[in-house]
Protein backbone atom coordinates (compact mmCIF):
# COMPACT_ATOMS: atom_id res chain seq x y z
CA UNK A 1 0.00 0.00 0.00
CA UNK A 2 1.16 3.25 -0.72
CA UNK A 3 2.56 5.71 2.67
CA UNK A 4 4.63 8.66 3.12
CA UNK A 5 6.51 8.72 5.97
CA UNK A 6 7.78 11.98 7.85
CA UNK A 7 10.46 10.86 10.64
CA UNK A 8 10.67 14.11 12.45
CA UNK A 9 8.24 14.81 14.17
CA UNK A 10 9.10 18.07 15.81
CA UNK A 11 12.07 20.28 15.03
CA UNK A 12 13.47 23.42 15.74
CA UNK A 13 16.27 25.35 14.23
CA UNK A 14 17.42 28.76 15.05
CA UNK A 15 16.25 31.70 12.92
CA UNK A 16 18.49 32.09 10.57
CA UNK A 17 20.05 28.90 10.18
CA UNK A 18 19.17 25.98 7.72
CA UNK A 19 16.28 23.94 7.35
CA UNK A 20 15.74 19.91 6.01
CA UNK A 21 12.71 17.98 6.49
CA UNK A 22 12.46 14.47 5.77
CA UNK A 23 10.06 12.42 3.69
CA UNK A 24 9.80 9.20 2.15
CA UNK A 25 6.86 7.86 0.52
CA UNK A 26 6.32 4.01 -0.83
CA UNK A 27 5.24 3.76 -4.86
CA UNK A 28 6.07 1.63 -7.75
CA UNK A 29 5.99 4.24 -10.77
CA UNK A 30 6.84 7.87 -10.60
CA UNK A 31 4.78 9.57 -8.06
CA UNK A 32 3.30 13.28 -8.03
CA UNK A 33 4.80 14.58 -4.98
CA UNK A 34 3.69 17.73 -2.81
CA UNK A 35 4.72 19.88 0.43
CA UNK A 36 1.67 21.81 2.09
CA UNK A 37 2.22 23.92 5.18
CA UNK A 38 -0.02 24.64 7.44
CA UNK A 39 -0.08 27.57 9.77
CA UNK A 40 -1.78 27.44 13.45
CA UNK A 41 -5.94 27.30 12.75
CA UNK A 42 -5.23 27.68 9.14
CA UNK A 43 -5.53 25.59 6.21
CA UNK A 44 -3.07 23.88 4.07
CA UNK A 45 -0.89 25.90 1.07
CA UNK A 46 1.06 24.56 -1.36
CA UNK A 47 4.48 24.94 -0.83
CA UNK A 48 5.94 22.95 -4.34
CA UNK A 49 5.07 20.30 -6.17
CA UNK A 50 7.06 17.58 -8.46
CA UNK A 51 5.23 15.96 -11.41
CA UNK A 52 8.35 14.72 -13.56
CA UNK A 53 11.65 16.95 -15.17
CA UNK A 54 13.99 18.64 -12.80
CA UNK A 55 14.40 16.43 -10.09
CA UNK A 56 14.98 20.09 -8.10
CA UNK A 57 11.64 21.73 -7.31
CA UNK A 58 11.56 25.71 -6.37
CA UNK A 59 8.13 26.80 -4.12
CA UNK A 60 7.06 30.01 -2.46
CA UNK A 61 9.19 31.62 0.34
CA UNK A 62 12.46 30.32 -0.49
CA UNK A 63 11.13 26.41 -0.20
CA UNK A 64 13.43 23.88 -2.59
CA UNK A 65 12.55 20.28 -2.28
CA UNK A 66 15.01 17.55 -4.48
CA UNK A 67 13.53 14.53 -5.59
CA UNK A 68 15.71 11.32 -4.72
CA UNK A 69 14.18 8.46 -6.36
CA UNK A 70 16.94 5.51 -5.50
CA UNK A 71 16.51 6.53 -1.84
CA UNK A 72 12.32 7.40 -2.40
CA UNK A 73 12.79 10.50 -0.76
CA UNK A 74 11.52 14.19 -1.55
CA UNK A 75 13.06 16.30 1.16
CA UNK A 76 12.19 19.89 1.63
CA UNK A 77 14.87 22.43 2.80
CA UNK A 78 15.21 26.00 3.02
CA UNK A 79 18.68 28.03 3.61
CA UNK A 80 18.05 30.23 6.10
CA UNK A 81 14.70 30.05 8.10
CA UNK A 82 12.85 33.23 9.41
CA UNK A 83 10.68 33.24 12.33
CA UNK A 84 7.50 33.35 10.55
CA UNK A 85 8.24 29.63 9.17
CA UNK A 86 7.34 28.43 12.23
CA UNK A 87 4.30 25.86 11.39
CA UNK A 88 3.20 22.26 10.56
CA UNK A 89 4.80 20.78 7.65
CA UNK A 90 3.26 17.91 5.27
CA UNK A 91 4.25 15.50 2.62
CA UNK A 92 1.81 14.32 0.53
CA UNK A 93 1.80 11.57 -2.71
CA UNK A 94 -1.06 11.51 -4.98
CA UNK A 95 -2.92 7.79 -4.89
CA UNK A 96 -2.17 5.63 -8.14
CA UNK A 97 -5.89 5.29 -8.28
CA UNK A 98 -7.81 8.89 -8.61
CA UNK A 99 -6.83 12.16 -7.14
CA UNK A 100 -7.20 12.17 -3.62
CA UNK A 101 -3.80 12.14 -1.81
CA UNK A 102 -2.11 10.22 0.84
CA UNK A 103 -0.19 12.91 3.75
CA UNK A 104 2.25 11.72 6.31
CA UNK A 105 1.71 12.58 10.17
CA UNK A 106 3.64 16.19 9.52
CA UNK A 107 6.57 18.05 11.01
CA UNK A 108 6.07 20.55 13.74
CA UNK A 109 8.95 23.36 12.59
CA UNK A 110 9.33 25.58 16.15
CA UNK A 111 12.42 28.49 15.08
CA UNK A 112 14.09 29.72 18.12
CA UNK A 113 15.60 33.04 18.16
CA UNK B 1 -7.65 33.12 -6.90
CA UNK B 2 -9.07 29.88 -5.52
CA UNK B 3 -11.08 29.92 -2.93
CA UNK B 4 -12.24 27.16 -1.07
CA UNK B 5 -14.88 28.43 2.12
CA UNK B 6 -15.73 26.03 5.05
CA UNK B 7 -19.07 27.27 6.51
CA UNK B 8 -17.88 27.16 10.15
CA UNK B 9 -14.61 27.75 11.63
CA UNK B 10 -16.28 26.65 15.16
CA UNK B 11 -18.60 24.21 15.52
CA UNK B 12 -19.83 22.43 19.29
CA UNK B 13 -22.31 20.03 18.78
CA UNK B 14 -24.22 17.32 20.78
CA UNK B 15 -23.90 13.56 20.57
CA UNK B 16 -26.44 11.88 18.65
CA UNK B 17 -27.00 15.17 16.45
CA UNK B 18 -26.95 15.57 13.01
CA UNK B 19 -24.22 17.34 12.01
CA UNK B 20 -23.98 19.55 8.58
CA UNK B 21 -20.17 20.67 7.33
CA UNK B 22 -20.43 22.66 4.17
CA UNK B 23 -17.80 23.37 1.81
CA UNK B 24 -17.75 25.22 -1.54
CA UNK B 25 -15.07 26.41 -3.91
CA UNK B 26 -15.08 29.15 -6.91
CA UNK B 27 -13.10 26.97 -9.49
CA UNK B 28 -15.41 25.33 -10.72
CA UNK B 29 -13.36 22.51 -10.05
CA UNK B 30 -14.29 18.45 -10.81
CA UNK B 31 -13.06 17.11 -7.60
CA UNK B 32 -13.78 17.25 -4.21
CA UNK B 33 -12.42 15.95 -0.70
CA UNK B 34 -13.04 16.34 2.98
CA UNK B 35 -10.20 15.20 5.22
CA UNK B 36 -9.86 14.77 8.99
CA UNK B 37 -7.01 16.07 10.63
CA UNK B 38 -5.95 14.65 14.08
CA UNK B 39 -2.65 15.52 16.45
CA UNK B 40 -0.30 12.71 14.92
CA UNK B 41 -1.93 11.55 12.25
CA UNK B 42 -1.81 13.69 10.13
CA UNK B 43 -4.58 13.79 7.30
CA UNK B 44 -6.87 10.96 6.54
CA UNK B 45 -9.26 10.66 3.36
CA UNK B 46 -12.37 10.53 4.63
CA UNK B 47 -14.72 11.13 1.52
CA UNK B 48 -14.11 12.31 -2.34
CA UNK B 49 -16.65 13.44 -5.17
CA UNK B 50 -15.43 13.04 -8.75
CA UNK B 51 -18.48 15.05 -10.28
CA UNK B 52 -22.14 15.73 -9.35
CA UNK B 53 -23.79 13.17 -7.52
CA UNK B 54 -20.93 10.84 -7.48
CA UNK B 55 -19.37 10.20 -4.82
CA UNK B 56 -16.30 7.66 -3.49
CA UNK B 57 -15.43 6.50 0.13
CA UNK B 58 -12.04 7.11 1.64
CA UNK B 59 -10.16 5.62 4.10
CA UNK B 60 -12.58 6.42 7.05
CA UNK B 61 -15.86 7.00 5.71
CA UNK B 62 -17.74 5.03 8.86
CA UNK B 63 -20.06 7.43 10.49
CA UNK B 64 -19.70 9.75 8.00
CA UNK B 65 -22.05 10.60 4.69
CA UNK B 66 -21.69 13.11 1.60
CA UNK B 67 -24.19 15.00 -0.40
CA UNK B 68 -22.61 17.18 -3.95
CA UNK B 69 -26.14 18.48 -5.84
CA UNK B 70 -24.19 21.38 -7.33
CA UNK B 71 -20.50 21.22 -8.45
CA UNK B 72 -19.37 23.76 -6.04
CA UNK B 73 -20.85 22.52 -2.97
CA UNK B 74 -19.53 18.96 -0.80
CA UNK B 75 -21.52 18.24 2.41
CA UNK B 76 -20.09 16.32 5.00
CA UNK B 77 -22.69 14.37 7.51
CA UNK B 78 -22.50 13.04 10.65
CA UNK B 79 -25.76 11.02 10.99
CA UNK B 80 -25.19 10.67 14.81
CA UNK B 81 -22.06 12.88 16.02
CA UNK B 82 -20.24 10.62 18.51
CA UNK B 83 -17.21 12.04 20.78
CA UNK B 84 -14.87 10.53 18.77
CA UNK B 85 -15.93 12.68 15.78
CA UNK B 86 -14.42 15.51 17.51
CA UNK B 87 -11.65 17.20 15.26
CA UNK B 88 -10.62 19.50 12.87
CA UNK B 89 -12.29 18.81 9.23
CA UNK B 90 -10.68 19.78 6.07
CA UNK B 91 -12.54 20.13 2.60
CA UNK B 92 -10.35 20.94 -0.50
CA UNK B 93 -11.13 21.25 -4.50
CA UNK B 94 -9.16 20.45 -7.64
CA UNK B 95 -9.69 20.17 -11.27
CA UNK B 96 -8.31 16.70 -11.71
CA UNK B 97 -5.24 14.46 -11.60
CA UNK B 98 -2.84 14.92 -10.69
CA UNK B 99 -3.36 18.98 -9.96
CA UNK B 100 -2.88 20.95 -6.98
CA UNK B 101 -5.19 20.34 -3.94
CA UNK B 102 -6.63 23.56 -2.61
CA UNK B 103 -7.89 23.94 1.18
CA UNK B 104 -10.66 25.36 2.99
CA UNK B 105 -9.53 27.03 6.21
CA UNK B 106 -11.03 24.18 8.61
CA UNK B 107 -13.89 23.56 10.79
CA UNK B 108 -12.70 22.49 14.31
CA UNK B 109 -15.11 20.21 15.36
CA UNK B 110 -16.18 19.74 19.26
CA UNK B 111 -18.50 16.88 20.17
CA UNK B 112 -19.74 16.97 23.73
Amino acid sequence: AQSVTQPDIHITVSEGASLELRCNYSYGATPYLFWYVQSPGQGLQLLLKYFSGDTLVQGIKGFEAEFKRSQSSFNLRKPSVHWSDAAEYFCAVKRQAGTALIFGKGTTLSVSS
Amino acid sequence: DVKVTQSSRYLVKRTGEKVFLECVQDMDHENMFWYRQDPGLGLRLIYFSYDVKMKEKGDIPEGYSVSREKKERFSLILESASTNQTSMYLCASNLGAPDTQYFGPGTRLTVL
